[in-house]
């Protein structure tokens, strides 16, 4: 069964220091991975997702991500920490079997203190 | 482009009760997701309708859990009787297909607490 791991509760960083929130998957098959993130009481807004190609992958709001096959991770990053930044980030993995199920990570809460 | 709409926004039940959630996807997306978020974990999917038909419902409690999408649009999930450990966010999302890559959208959630 695909899944991943963000062994990371919590990622405390300073507003303009660079940010990493780790993921790493184990899948069957080609990985095809994505991330989210979830504000307090709101639903979850898609960030960026790799298919294939590029190895660095770029998505909202400044983000991008760097998938590495030989580590099985797919690392979410900023250069430039905002305030604003501050939520939940969940890593997912499209299961294989029928349809688009997603298999999401159990979320990193990162914290940008000014 | 209007979101993926969700009501209610919040709901406390005693357990033993039934409760119904409801959902209404972005125009033209033909896949519907139910995903149940207990605090401190990730999304896990419920059901899955592509259309009308359901193509996953696998980790669906069925004793307990049903769920419905007539006319391939709005959709409900209903929980029947309620217990403690259902007390949980309830999202739902959306998908213009179940191809492999479209992104999902999400709603705002339903919290329900179970009492």
């Amino acid at each position: 069964a695909q899944s991943v791991a963000q062994p990371e509760d919590q990622v405390n960083v300073a507003e303009g220091n660079p940010l990493t929130v780790k993921c790493t998957y184990s899948v069957s098959g080609n990985p095809y991975l994505f991330w989210y993130v979830q504000y307090p009481n709101r639903g979850l807004q898609f960030l960026l997702k790799y298919i294939t190609g590029d190895n660095l992958v770029k998505g909202s709001y400044g983000f991008e991500a760097e998938f590495n096959k030989s580590q099985t991770s797919f690392h979410l990053k900023k250069p430039s920490a905002l305030v604003s930044d501050s939520a939940l980030y969940f890593c997912a993995v499209r299961d294989g079997g029928s349809g688009n199920k997603l298999v999401f990570g159990a979320g990193t809460i990162l914290r940008v203190k000014s | 482009e209007a979101g993926v709409a969700q009501s209610p926004r919040y709901k406390i039940i005693e357990k033993r009760q039934s409760v119904a959630f409801w959902c209404n996807p972005i125009s033209g997306h033909a896949t519907l997701y139910w995903y149940q978020q207990i605090l401190g974990q990730g999304p896990k999917l419920l059901i899955q309708f592509q259309n009308n038909g359901v193509v996953d419902d696998s980790q669906l409690p069925k004793d307990r859990f049903s769920a419905e999408r007539l006319k391939g649009v709005d959709s409900t999930l209903k929980i029947q009787p309620a217990k403690l450990e259902d007390s949980a966010v309830y999202l739902c999302a959306s998908s213009f297909d179940s191809g492999s890559f479209n992104e999902q959208f999400f709603g705002p959630g339903t919290r329900l607490t179970v009492l």
